[in-house]
């Protein structure tokens, strides 16, 4: 089972910023959190992620609690082709196992 | 990153029969996975194809059903057995990034067994 809860949908108008919530209250010290989303008819993409210290990268910024318990991706100025469903996993097999999905975030941009 | 295809992108096939799914990546990678994703639904971890060595299954999956080869380190294939119209998934294949990069997909074989 994903050890990770999220909305199943949200709605961001266009340029604004989207932020996804994702709780993950079971996380191991030696866990990831991870992020991935799904364009429809598309393979997975890997987004971003991090340990315990924010991040920040071309696509997104993903902010993780100080107990590590919840995070929030954040995509600054949403586009309409950002319109995906948004998986947050969290990992600790250094590439050596599969990822678990949950349901995901069904994010929709209005334009 | 690594650049993943599969063939074929999609096909319709009658019940009983097999089909074989290619997945081809341009550099050689340790570790490759296929999953399933049935219709409105999520990923689901299908197994692990191991180079030199018999595939590793998650529960519920068997070898009977979905054979697995991985002749090399750029090459897997992931062959469905038996269909029936539940087997309609699209079925992806997957290789770990470097450096803790998350893993890369495919574009995924859209099945639909009728």
């Amino acid at each position: 089972d994903a050890k990770t809860t999220q909305p199943p949908s949200m709605d961001c108008a266009e340029g604004r910023a989207a932020n996804l919530p994702c709780n993950h209250s079971t996380i191991s010290g030696n866990e990831y959190v991870y992020w991935y989303r799904q364009i429809h008819s598309q393979g997975p993409q890997y987004i971003i992620h991090g340990l315990k210290n924010n991040e920040t990268n071309e696509m997104a910024s993903l902010i993780i609690t100080e107990d590590r318990k919840s995070s929030t991706l954040i995509l600054p100025h949403a586009t309409l082709r950002d319109t995906a469903v948004y998986y947050c996993i969290v990992y600790s097999g250094g590439g050596a196992d599969g990822l678990t999905f949950g349901k995901g975030t069904h994010l929709i941009i209005q334009p | 990153s690594a650049v993943i295809s599969q063939k074929p992108s999609r096909d319709i096939c009658q019940r009983g029969t097999s089909l074989t799914i290619q997945c081809q990546v341009d550099s050689q990678v340790t570790m490759m996975f296929w999953y399933r994703q049935q219709p409105g639904q999520s990923l689901t971890l299908i197994a692990t194809a191991n180079q030199g060595s018999e595939a590793t299954y998650e529960s519920g999956f068997v070898i009977d059903k979905f054979p697995i080869s991985r002749p090399n380190l750029t090459f897997s294939t992931l062959t469905v057995s038996n269909m029936s119209p539940e087997d309609s998934s699209i079925y992806l294949c997957s290789v770990s990034g470097t450096g803790g990069s998350g893993q890369y997909f495919g574009p995924g074989t859209r099945l639909l067994v009728l």
